[in-house]
């Protein structure tokens, strides 16, 4: 089945302590993409990549890392997690090019509660 | 500066009758604009799409609009069924590029 797997789907955890986000997609995508959702908010856009070792910011970088070492994975690095940072975090992949078919496939989403 | 607008955070409407769910840009160099609906717990579906060089797409009972001198596109759903509750993102973003921009959302309720 062509999925976005995102681990964990929940996590509390305390401030300042380090913590990842795997996001996986088995469809060949070259774009994969970070997106947090706050309470009335959409979703705000994190981080992107475009291909592998290609990452750029999206609108809301602060406090995030991310690596494209391989095609099919995009962790999320959270190096000193703060509160504000407890949100709702959803993975995205696609292919590049024309998306009218299929727009961006998301994961289930993984909420983080940093306290 | 929000570049996508959706002022209705929430919308009802009778099974049957139509669902119009309304979103406003104001960047022009956006060349690619979705709809996504989402369901609590689960991440966002693509539904629709439309290019800038269309002016309407539709797919089965979703229809997409786009008026690009008032920078405006709206989802019509035509029946509304009670399966289609749920909040209803649109998305704005350039062919090719990395970056897209949501709105806030609009909650769809259909009653029965």
């Amino acid at each position: 089945e062509a999925q976005v797997t995102q681990n964990p789907r929940y996590l509390i955890t305390v401030t300042g302590k380090k913590l990842t986000v795997t996001c996986s997609q088995n469809m060949n995508h070259e774009y994969m993409s970070w997106y947090r959702q706050d309470p009335g908010l959409g979703l705000r856009q994190i981080y992107y990549s475009m291909n592998v070792e290609v990452t750029d910011k999206g609108d809301v970088p602060e406090g995030y890392k991310v690596s494209r070492k391989e095609k099919r994975n995009f962790p999320l690095i959270l190096e000193s997690p703060s509160p504000n940072q407890t949100s709702l975090y959803f993975c995205a992949s696609s292919f590049l090019g024309d998306r009218s078919n299929y727009g961006y496939t998301f994961g289930s989403g993984t909420r983080l509660t940093v306290v | 500066d929000q570049q996508v607008k959706q002022n209705s955070p929430s919308l009802s409407v009778q099974e049957g009758r139509i669902s119009i769910l309304n979103c406003d840009y104001t960047n022009s160099m956006f060349d690619y604009f979705l709809w996504y609906k989402k369901y609590p717990a689960e991440g966002p579906t693509f539904l629709i799409s439309i290019s800038s060089i269309k002016d309407k797409n539709e797919d089965g009972r979703f229809t997409v609009f786009l008026n690009k001198s008032a920078k405006h596109l709206s989802l019509h759903i035509v029946p509304s069924q009670p399966g289609d509750s749920a909040v209803y993102f649109c998305a704005a973003s350039y062919t090719n590029a990395g970056k897209s921009t949501f709105g806030d959302g609009t909650t769809l309720t259909v009653k029965p």
